[in-house]
This record gives C-alpha cells, structure tokens and sequence, in this order.
C-alpha cells in the first residue's frame, strides 16, 4: 500500500491561514483520486471534513464550516486542505486518504497543527 | 441519535485472538459500508479493514491480511472484526466507522468511540 506523506506538524496564528498538504508517491497521480481530510482533537475520535477531487467535485462534512477547504497541486502531486482565519479550536491533528484501489485505504501520517 | 459503540477489546496474549464487535443505532446500516480503523497509542490513523453492505466486497491493510476476518450482520445491525495470531503491534485503539455510500471506499462520516486492543504478555 502507498505511504502518504504529511509534515508532522504546522502552525500558524489565529486569523491566518494555514494550509496542510499530504504528498503522494510518484507512482500515484493525484489528479486521480479524491483526498479525504480528517481532524482529530486529542481523546476524541477523528472527525471527517471533506473530500476534494476537483473544483467541480467535493465535498464538505456535516457542520464542517466553509473555511475548510482542499485542492490540489498536481506538480507537486500534492493535495492541500487550506483553513482559513484559524481559531484556536482548529488545533488538531488533520489525516489525509485515499482509496488506491477498491476496498483499500491508506491514510497519511498526520500532521499536528498549532495555533500560536 | 447516530451512534456506533465497539466492544470486545482487552488485554490478550500474543498469538491468541480477540473477537470485536460494534453496535450501530440510528441509521439503516445495511444501506451503508463499514470499516475497522486502528490508531496505536501515540501514533497516527491506520484504515484496518471494509466490508460493503451486503458483504459482497471486503478489503484489508495488508498488515492484517490472513489474520483478521471482517464480517457483518444486518439483521442485529452489528459489524465485527475476528482477529487471530495477534501481534504487539496490533496494540491499538479500534475505532468502527460508517461509509458515507454502500461501497466501501468512501468517506467515514460516523465514528464510534473505539475499543482498546492490548497484545502482551
């Protein structure tokens, strides 16, 4: 199974943006696959965001508010989930996936972001 | 209320097995995928193991390939994960999830609170 590639961590201030990004491997294009994030407080259970395949397919969670959101950077073979005017409850740790074939999930390491 | 509650998990030995189970309320479960998702203390979140709504598609890590069994039934709502010859590294927190479609490679949009899985001796 492929390994997704996530830094540890990030931070950024409150009002600011951050944007989070998860790397595939070379042999993955990204332009083919949905990126699903996920935000995890700690003792909680993650919770799920959103999904971006491109800007005319995606998703957003139930009650996720409309700061989130992803993209993708297909040069950097990266997708990105962008939080925009960050408050301190969106420190968490955030998960990307993917499904690289039918019934087969991969999530990335994770990166735990910081609100300074 | 959507609820999804694991159970089954403990302390155990290496090479033994351990039966999970999770209970799901609220939703018409056999309309929907469900998976097993482990997360080892201190560690990240590792997609364990999807079985489709009526079986009929099933996947695993392959981590846990030939030892762990997926399976479900629809008429107790209920979704469990036989894990056999079990191994220090399956120490983890289990978590069970619900598929946001009927085929298992979707979003989780539903979570349980997991059940703690411990192989020691």
């Amino acid at each position: 199974q492929p390994v997704l590639t996530q830094p540890p961590s990030s931070s950024a201030s409150p009002g600011e943006s951050a944007r989070l990004t998860c790397t595939l491997p070379s042999d993955i294009n990204v332009g083919s696959y949905n990126i699903y994030w996920y935000q995890q407080k700690p003792g909680s259970p993650p919770r799920y965001l959103l999904y971006y395949y491109s800007d005319s397919d995606k998703g957003q969670g139930s009650g996720v508010p409309s700061r989130f959101s992803g993209s993708k950077d297909a040069s950097a073979n990266t997708g990105i989930l962008l939080i925009s005017g960050l408050q301190s409850e969106d420190e968490a740790d955030y998960y990307c996936m993917i499904w690289p074939s039918n019934a087969s999930g991969v999530f990335g390491g994770g990166t735990k972001l910081t609100v300074l | 209320e959507v609820q999804l509650v694991e159970s089954g998990g403990g302390l155990v030995q290496p090479g033994r097995s351990l039966r999970l189970s999770c209970a799901a309320s609220g939703f018409t479960f056999d309309d929907y995928a469900m998976h097993w998702v482990r997360q080892a203390p201190g560690k990240g979140l590792e997609w364990v193991s999807g079985i489709s709504w009526n079986s009929g598609s099933i996947g695993y890590a392959d981590s846990v390939k030939g030892r762990f069994t997926i399976s479900r039934d629809n008429a107790k709502n209920s979704l469990y994960l036989q894990m056999n010859s079990l191994r220090a590294e399956d120490t983890a927190l289990y978590y069970c999830a619900k598929d946001f479609r009927e085929l298992p490679h979707d979003a989780f949009d539903i979570w349980g609170q997991g059940t703690m899985v411990t192989v020691s001796s």
